[in-house]
C-alpha cells in the first residue's frame, strides 16, 4: 500500500547546527518527492523537490538526498536559523499530477 | 502572480448545516487537490479534479461530500449534514501538468 514514514517526529537544534529529518516509502513506483514547511496556522510551502532520476538537489542551506534502493530520502538544513522553525513534512507521489502521500510532519525547534 | 486562494479562511457551523469550502488555483494551473488535516496531524487526500472532472476521489468519504471543479469559477468542496468530526483544516492545492502542488492557506472548519 501507499505509506510514508517519518522520523523524528520532533527535533530541537541549536541555532547555527544542522537538522536532517529522515522518510522512507514504500510503493517502489514513486518517482516524485517534495517537502514542505508548514507555519502555525498557515498552509503547506513547498520548499525543495526531487525527482526518482536525481540522487540529490540542493537550494543554498537545504538540501534533499534519494535512495532509491532504500527507498529512503531526506531534508537537510545547514546553517539553522530561529525562522526555519516550523513542522517540515516530506510526501511521495508515484502517479504523474496525482495525489500526495504525506509523512506525518517533524516539528522543528531552533533554539537562538 | 497570486498564490492559490482559499475562502472562507475560517466556517463555523452547526451540526447538520452544509459547507461549502472555495478555492481558486494559481493561474495557468489545471489541476487541483483538496487535502485535510486533523489537529496535529499530517495532510489526508481527498480528492483530485480537473477541470469538469474527477479524476480520483479515493480518499474522499462516500457519503455527505462532493467536489467540483467547473468550466468556469473556483473548484468547491462541499460537505453536507457537517458532524463533530468534520472539524478541520482543508487545504486546496494546485499544480500544472506534471510539477509540483502548491497549496493555499487553507479553511478552518469548526463544527459545533
Amino acid at each position: 500500500g501507499e505509506n510514508v514514514e517519518q522520523h523524528p517526529s520532533t527535533l530541537s537544534v541549536q541555532e547555527g547546527d544542522s537538522a536532517v529529518i529522515k522518510c522512507t516509502y514504500s510503493d517502489s513506483a514513486s518517482n516524485y518527492f517534495p517537502w514542505y514547511k508548514q507555519e502555525l496556522g498557515k498552509g503547506p510551502q513547498l520548499i525543495i523537490d526531487i525527482r526518482s532520476n536525481v540522487g540529490e538537489k540542493k537550494d543554498q542551506r537545504i538540501a534533499v538526498t534519494l535512495n532509491k534502493t532504500a527507498k529512503h530520502f531526506s531534508l537537510h538544513i545547514t546553517e539553522t536559523q530561529p525562522e526555519d522553525s516550523a513542522v517540515y513534512f516530506c510526501a511521495a507521489h508515484y502517479n504523474q499530477g496525482g495525489k500526495l502521500i504525506f509523512g506525518q510532519g517533524t516539528e522543528l525547534s531552533v533554539k537562538p | 502572480n497570486a498564490g492559490v486562494m482559499q475562502n472562507p479562511r475560517h466556517l463555523v457551523r452547526r451540526r447538520g448545516q452544509e459547507a461549502r469550502l472555495r478555492c481558486s488555483p494559481m493561474k495557468g494551473h489545471s489541476h487541483v487537490y483538496w487535502y485535510r488535516q486533523l489537529p496535529e496531524e499530517g495532510l489526508k487526500f481527498m480528492v483530485y479534479l480537473q477541470k469538469e472532472n474527477i479524476i480520483d476521489e479515493s480518499g474522499m468519504p462516500k457519503e455527505r461530500f462532493s467536489a467540483e471543479f467547473p468550466k468556469e469559477g473556483p473548484s468547491i468542496l462541499r460537505i453536507q449534514q457537517v458532524v463533530r468530526g468534520d472539524s478541520a483544516a482543508y487545504f486546496c492545492a494546485s499544480s500544472p501538468v506534471g510539477d509540483g502542488q502548491y497549496f493555499g492557506p487553507g479553511t478552518r472548519l469548526t463544527v459545533t
